[in-house]
C-alpha cells in the first residue's frame, strides 16, 4: 500500500540553526500538507501546497518557514533559525485530489531544538 | 471559522467496556468532511474513518463505530469491549474542501486521550 514517508524520524538541533525535514508523498496526489503538533495538544495545520506553490498558510508558517518540491517527488519544509518552541513533531500529509480528500499522513519527525 | 471541540480530555475504562469519544464540529458550510485519527504512543496518525456531511448513516467497522448527528453537529465515536491496544490519543477532525481556498486542510480537535486498564 503506498504511504508517505518523511526523514528523518527524528532531529536535534541547536537553536539558531536551519533544518529541513523532508518527505515523500504518495506519487500520484495533487495536495501536500505539513501539520505540527506540539507535545500533548493538537495537530496544526502549518501549510498546504498545490500546483508548485503555496495555496494556503497558517499564521504559525511565518517567513522563518518555507516550502518547496525541488524534484517532483520530496516535499521539504525548511526552518530558517530554529527557536526553542519550534520543537514539536512534524507531519506531512497528502490527498489524492478534489473528489477524494482523505488526508494520508507520515509517520511524522520529531524536532527537538536545543 | 471552523472548530472542533473534544470536550474529554482524557477517558479511563476498563479492558471490554464500551466507551464513547465525543466530538462536536462548527462549520458554516454545508459540504463538509469530518475525520477521525488515532495516535499511539508511537506517535504517527492513523485514519480510522471519513464521513461527508451529506452521509448521515451511521457505520460499524468490527468494534468500531461512529454516530453522526448533523442535528446537533455531533460525530461521536464508540468503542465496543475495549481492549488494551485501543488506549491512544483519538482526534476528530473537519475538513472543508468547498471553502474556495481550495486547500482541504483539516482542522482538528485537541484529541481524547484513551487509557483502557487490564
Amino acid at each position: 500500500e503506498p504511504e508517505v514517508t518523511q526523514t528523518p524520524s527524528h532531529q536535534v538541533t541547536q537553536m539558531g540553526q536551519e533544518v529541513i525535514l523532508r518527505c515523500v508523498p504518495i506519487s500520484n496526489h495533487l495536495y501536500f500538507y505539513w501539520y505540527r503538533q506540539i507535545l500533548g495538544q493538537k495537530v496544526e495545520f502549518l501549510v498546504s501546497f498545490y500546483n508548485n506553490e503555496i495555496s494556503e498558510k497558517s499564521e504559525i508558517f511565518d517567513d522563518q518557514f518555507s516550502v518547496e518540491r525541488p524534484d517532483g517527488s520530496n516535499f521539504t519544509l525548511k526552518i530558517r533559525s530554529t527557536k526553542l518552541e519550534d520543537s514539536a513533531m512534524y507531519f506531512c500529509a497528502s490527498i489524492p485530489g478534489v473528489v477524494n480528500t482523505e488526508a494520508f499522513f507520515g509517520q511524522g519527525t520529531r524536532l527537538t531544538v536545543v | 471559522a471552523q472548530k472542533v471541540t473534544q470536550a474529554q480530555t482524557e477517558i479511563s475504562v476498563v479492558e471490554k467496556e464500551d466507551v464513547t469519544l465525543d466530538c462536536v464540529y462548527e462549520t458554516r458550510d454545508t459540504t463538509y468532511y469530518l475525520f477521525w485519527y488515532k495516535q499511539p504512543p508511537s506517535g504517527e496518525l492513523v485514519f480510522l474513518i471519513r464521513r461527508n456531511s451529506f452521509d448521515e448513516q451511521n457505520e460499524i467497522s468490527g468494534r468500531y463505530s461512529w454516530n453522526f448527528q448533523k442535528s446537533t453537529s455531533s460525530f461521536n465515536f464508540t468503542i465496543t469491549a475495549s481492549q488494551v491496544v485501543d488506549s491512544a490519543v483519538y482526534f476528530c477532525a473537519l475538513s472543508d474542501p468547498y471553502s474556495g481556498a481550495g486547500s482541504y486542510q483539516l482542522t482538528f480537535g485537541k484529541g481524547t486521550k484513551l487509557s483502557v486498564i487490564p
